[in-house]
């Protein structure tokens, strides 16, 4: 099974500011990585598919980069309605796995 | 617009059986593989089963194999998780979610059902 990592746990940011989220996978997962955010009390919703392609509405300011075991999601200005979690999830290798999530939130 | 509502969901015993079921619409229900993530209370996703646009290939996480079974039918829009044997483990919020996570990414989520599982 392959394990993702997802660093920080927690980020403690403030309006405005850029936010680098980590996900590194224990092995390598070429570019078959996405990226979902979550809301409290929400489902999950794609923000970025392998590993570099925006999702359908997603804004610019999320761009996903990476490939084999190092991928980062930016959030190049946070805006009020990002404060949440992030898992990052491969598709390289059944089963499919989620990272423990980072969790982004209002400094 | 597309929906996904799940069902189901309530308080049961060890051992016990359930069956979710998730209605789907906004979209061609039979063209797209279908799965379900489920989510322990403050814990991480998991992704669970996932099964083919026609219902001929479905795929499990080793820890429910053997005791749930993915299912579809295209004619009601509708996909169920029967789940038997529950465990403790089991208890989380369960995501119907289209595409395969696979081939497609997992791009649309219904808000969830909860499943406890406790004596």
């Amino acid at each position: 099974e392959i394990v993702l990592t997802q660093s920080p746990a927690t980020l403690s940011l403030s309006l405005g500011e850029r936010a680098t989220l980590s996900c590194r996978a224990s092995q390598s997962v070429s570019s078959y990585l996405a990226w979902y955010q979550q809301k409290l009390g929400q489902a999950p919703r794609l923000l970025i598919y392998d590993a570099s392609n925006r999702a359908t509405g997603i804004p610019a300011r999320f761009s996903g980069s990476g490939s084999g075991t190092d991928f980062t999601l930016t959030i190049s200005s946070l805006a009020p309605e990002d404060f949440a979690v992030y898992y990052c999830q491969q598709r390289s290798k059944w089963p499919l796995t989620f990272g423990g999530g980072t969790k982004v939130e209002i400094k | 617009e597309v929906q996904l509502v799940e069902s189901g969901g309530g308080l049961i015993q060890p051992w016990d059986s359930l069956r979710l079921s998730c209605a789907a619409s906004g979209f061609t229900f039979s063209t797209y593989f279908m799965s379900w993530v489920r989510q322990a209370p403050g814990k991480g996703l998991e992704w669970v089963a996932n099964i083919k646009e026609d219902g001929s290939d479905k795929y499990y996480v080793d820890s429910v194999e053997g005791r749930f079974t993915i299912s579809r039918d295209n004619a009601k829009n509708s996909v169920y998780l029967h789940m038997n044997s529950l465990r403790v483990e089991d208890t989380a919020v369960y995501y119907c979610v289209r595409g395969s996570g696979w081939y497609d990414p997992f791009d649309m989520w219904g808000q969830g059902t909860m499943v406890t599982v406790s004596s």
